[in-house]
């Protein structure tokens, strides 16, 4: 079981918005910047997001990423067939003294 | 642009050790930080362990410390990790990262494409 809590799945049709949470505590996220990463079936992650809001060159603006308190989210808008994949969020544990991941999102866009 | 090999997978039985290898260029890999990751056939993402740019500070997951060493050495551009006494639960494909190099701990912005260890008798 992981130490960021991220829901198994989640859908929406093309063209729409879907947001994905990532639940940790005062230890991880609220202390710590919060990483988001791609992987597309078969191939390696991806980075999409860091220090919590910022994306890498070539990452479009359809990506986002927030944070609050205990809590980071990811944001993805005008969804596209090309974007199924399953999603992770990730940062550090202060007390573990570890990067650690959440337990991934898999997308399905329908 | 940034590439990361790594090299060294295969199948080992059960207690033995295995050493795996990443090749980088397309940066100067000196001044980064580094890190190992692995994901169990099916599961989800790992984190192994980090070495600092000049190899001062090393860093474990739970799961592997005592057992893991990752090292680097900066002339030949590669960083590697030491699998000593291997379970069936550190079968996964290993993939070595990149640190950013910004103040997000976990900002892995390169990726190798991965080399599967299996461990089984």
């Amino acid at each position: 079981q992981s130490v960021l809590t991220q829901p198994p799945s989640v859908s929406a049709a093309p063209g729409q918005k879907v947001t994905i949470s990532c639940s940790g505590s005062s230890s991880n996220i609220e202390n710590n910047y919060v990483s988001w990463f791609q992987q597309l079936p078969g191939a390696a992650p991806k980075l999409l997001i860091y220090e919590n809001n910022k994306r890498p060159s070539g990452i479009p603006d359809r990506f986002s990423g927030s944070q609050s308190g205990t809590s980071a989210t990811l944001g993805i808008t005008g969804l596209q067939t090309g974007d199924e994949a399953d999603y992770y969020c990730a940062t550090w544990d202060t007390s573990l003294i570890a990067v650690i991941f959440g337990g991934g999102t898999k997308l399905t866009v329908l | 642009q940034v590439h990361l090999v790594e090299s060294g997978g295969g199948v080992v039985q059960p207690g033995r050790s295995l050493r795996l290898s990443c090749v980088a260029s397309g940066f100067t890999f000196r001044d980064f930080g580094m890190h190992w990751v692995r994901q169990a056939p099916g599961k989800g993402l790992e984190w192994v362990a980090v070495i600092s740019y000049n190899g001062t500070y090393k860093y474990y997951g739970d799961s592997v410390k005592g057992r893991f060493t990752i090292s680097r050495d900066n002339s030949k551009n590669t960083l590697y990790v030491q699998m000593n006494s291997l379970r069936a639960e550190d079968t996964a494909v290993y993939y070595c990262a990149k640190d950013g190099g910004g103040t997000g701990p976990s900002d892995f912005d390169y990726w190798g494409q991965g080399t599967l260890v299996t461990v089984s008798s």
